[in-house]
């Protein structure tokens, strides 16, 4: 059972523009909404996250935005650059001891072209 | 810093056997999480080792273990390799336990190929 689905697959945008992936979660007991950054031959690396309690976290030219009646969550990325070009998986977790790991989405692939 | 250290990078084993994966975390790190990479499953969740004791382990079979040491190093073992076991194994380290308002730091990751 697939918890946090993610969309689109791949996306291509071009520099300058907005870059916008979004997850949709199942589980409304998910307390923390991270998104990871993934080049190729690295390991992910947290970009950026957010709690429940806040509908908008913005940090340089990312922002998480949170709607948790609708169990979604969206990456936008302003002014994308060449440099954006990765991977990006939105992920989930609750709090729970025992039961405490972090969910993925299946990842998108954005390509951002000059 | 030294960031996280997989060992060995890349390895091909074939099916039946078995396999051990290292990783070293961050230093001060005493958190080791273990995940699988695949193009199909994308990111899945092993297991996680604090004070080397295992605190939440995820949907796999038995043939996937772990364990940590004393110095926060920590090892997998995948046991009777099937085709599917072909992946990234990927590690990540945090300072403290748990995952959730916790960064995770990954590695590189092992790519296990399975023949």
């Amino acid at each position: 059972q697939q918890q946090v689905k993610q969309s689109p697959q791949s996306l291509i945008v071009q520099k300058g523009g907005i870059s916008i992936i979004n997850c949709a979660y199942e589980n409304t007991a998910f307390d923390y909404f991270p998104w990871y950054q993934q080049f190729p031959g690295k390991g992910p690396a947290l970009l950026i996250a957010i709690r429940p309690d806040v509908s908008e976290k913005k940090e340089g030219r990312f922002t998480i935005s949170f709607n948790k009646s609708a169990k979604q969550f969206s990456l936008h990325i302003m002014d994308s650059q060449p440099g954006d070009s990765a991977t990006y998986f939105c992920a989930a977790s609750l709090s729970r001891f025992g039961n405490e790991k972090l969910t993925f989405g299946t990842g998108t692939r954005l390509t951002i072209i000059p | 810093k030294a960031g996280v250290t997989q060992t060995p990078r890349y390895l091909i084993k074939t099916r039946g056997q078995q396999v051990t994966l290292s990783c070293s975390p961050i230093s001060g790190h005493r958190s080791v999480s273990w995940y699988q990479q695949t193009p199909g499953q994308g990111l899945q969740f092993l297991f996680e080792y604090f004070s080397e004791t295992q605190r939440n382990k995820g949907n796999f079979p038995g043939r996937f273990s772990g364990r940590q040491f004393s110095n926060s190093r920590s090892e997998m073992n995948v046991s009777t390799l099937e085709l599917g076991d072909s992946a990234l194994y990927l590690c990540a380290s945090s300072p403290w336990a748990g995952v959730t308002y916790n960064e995770q730091f990954f590695g590189p990751g092992t790519r296990l190929t399975v023949l």
